[in-house]
């Protein structure tokens, strides 16, 4: 399996510029995950899906904010426009979600805002 | 609400010695999971080991053992014949059986001196 994979691994972007992270979860499992981390705030849940439905959103920071699920293999985070505080490493991770399974991480998209 | 607490932000090991990682967590349900995660410089969360709550026996994978002490609210890492490739942040983590969102602590960065 090849895991859950994230693109693209670095994004560098001017203020107010669009941005789109992408997702592709591990094939078979339902939910998925997207976590931002910071040195100053950690690792923060953002919001998750189960089933391609949003569950949770309550980690979004704000309205620049927002993410998708169209299908079962594939999410977007978009931020616009970005600012200089989005700046950190965005995780998407994903599970099935049945009991004890644990979620597998994607290796992250390392964001940076000028 | 759910609270994972890491109160070491740092720690550091000789290599072959035996070092132990705290976690405490704060939680009402009597049903639930916790987890480690690895980050090495790579920035990849790996799963390191899991304990269900039901579960009185502590977990072990390999050199990784947990002392789990459910009354205390308390889930320690101990990482045995420390290695070189063990340097990295150490996340712990809480889920509730019911539901797919991890609760995470602020982590702790472990060092391996040869």
């Amino acid at each position: 399996d090849a895991g859950v994979i994230q693109s693209p691994r670095h994004e560098v972007t001017e203020m107010g510029q669009e941005v789109t992270l992408r997702c592709k979860p591990i094939s078979g499992h339902n939910s998925l995950f997207w976590y931002r981390q910071t040195m100053m705030r950690g690792l923060e849940l953002l919001i998750y899906f189960n089933n391609n439905v949003p569950i949770d959103d309550s980690g979004m920071p704000e309205d620049r904010f927002s993410a998708k699920m169209p299908n079962a293999s594939f999410s977007t985070l978009k931020i616009q426009p970005s600012e200089p505080r989005d700046s950190a490493v965005y995780f998407c991770a994903s599970r099935e979600s049945r009991g004890y399974n644990e979620q597998f991480f994607g290796p992250g998209t390392r964001l940076t805002v000028l | 609400a759910q609270t994972v607490t890491q109160s070491q932000p740092e720690m550091s090991v000789q290599e072959a010695e035996t070092v132990t990682l705290s976690c405490t967590y704060d939680t009402s349900e009597s049903d639930y999971y916790l987890f480690w995660y690895k980050q090495p410089p790579s920035r990849q969360m790996i799963l390191v080991i899991r304990q269900e709550a039901y579960k009185q026996q502590n977990a072990t994978e390999n050199r990784f053992s947990v002392n789990f002490q459910k009354a205390a609210k308390s889930f320690s890492l101990k990482i045995s014949d420390s290695q070189l490739g063990d340097a990295a942040m150490y996340f712990c983590a809480y889920r509730y059986y019911n539901t797919d969102k991890l609760i995470f602590g602020t982590g702790t960065r472990l060092q391996v001196f040869p």
